[in-house]
């Protein structure tokens, strides 16, 4: 079975950084990756699929790079409603969620 | 608008069962993949059961956690999905969601708001 291993699972950050969320497959999952966002009490929110894609809506400050094993979530400039906890899924086989990463104000 | 609605959660015993309904509007719902993701309280997310459509014979997956436990089946002319849980237990307390598979399941692309279900003596 293909494992997810999302780091770290939390990082303190201001307004205005940069951050970055990695997501690592334990095999090759070709470019079978999503991104989620998700607020406390809220529903998961699709920001990126297929690695790289951006979900129609979503701010452009959210990029997602990669393929085979190892992914990456970037937030170019975080803004104070990016304060959440973030989750890679892949879809390569049976879907599968990472552990999430929780973004927390500095 | 598309539009999940999920019903149905609720406290009971362990060895119990519960129905889970998710009614879907917005959307040709009989095109579509449909799945059911979980979340422990304070915990991540989980996904745990999926349907395809009728094009690919209403098949169906089950994570190892539920598989022969819970049931997923849904009514293409009801536009709804359900979720049958037996044989409960305790660590099945959670925020159950129903979701929408975009294509062949690349990806949730609407996912409802979720409810509850609480498994306590």
């Amino acid at each position: 079975d293909i494992q997810m291993t999302q780091s770290p699972s939390s990082l303190s950050a201001s307004v205005g950084d940069r951050v970055t969320i990695t997501c690592r497959a334990s095999q090759s999952i070709s470019s079978a990756l999503n991104w989620y966002q998700q607020k406390p009490g809220k529903a998961p929110k699709l920001l990126i699929y297929a690695a790289s894609s951006l979900q129609s809506g979503v701010s452009s400050r959210f990029s997602g790079s990669g393929s085979g094993t190892d992914f990456t979530l970037t937030i170019s400039s975080l803004q104070p409603e990016d304060f959440a906890t973030y989750y890679c899924q892949q879809s390569y086989s049976t879907p599968l969620f990472g552990g999430g990463t929780k973004v927390k104000i500095k | 608008e598309v539009q999940l609605v999920e019903s149905g959660g609720g406290l009971v015993q362990p060895g119990g069962s519960l129905r889970l309904s998710c009614a879907a509007s917005g959307f040709t719902f009989s095109d579509h993949y449909m799945d059911w993701v979980r979340q422990a309280p304070g915990k991540g997310l989980e996904w745990i059961a999926r349907i395809r459509n009728k094009a690919n014979s209403y098949t169906t997956d089950y994570a190892a956690s539920v598989k022969g436990r819970f049931t997923i089946s849904r009514d293409d002319s009801e536009k709804s999905l359900y979720l049958q849980m037996n044989s409960l237990k305790t660590e099945d307390t959670a925020v159950y969601y129903c979701a929408r598979a975009y294509s062949r399941g690349d990806y949730f692309d609407y996912w409802g708001q979720g409810t509850l279900v609480t498994v306590s003596s």
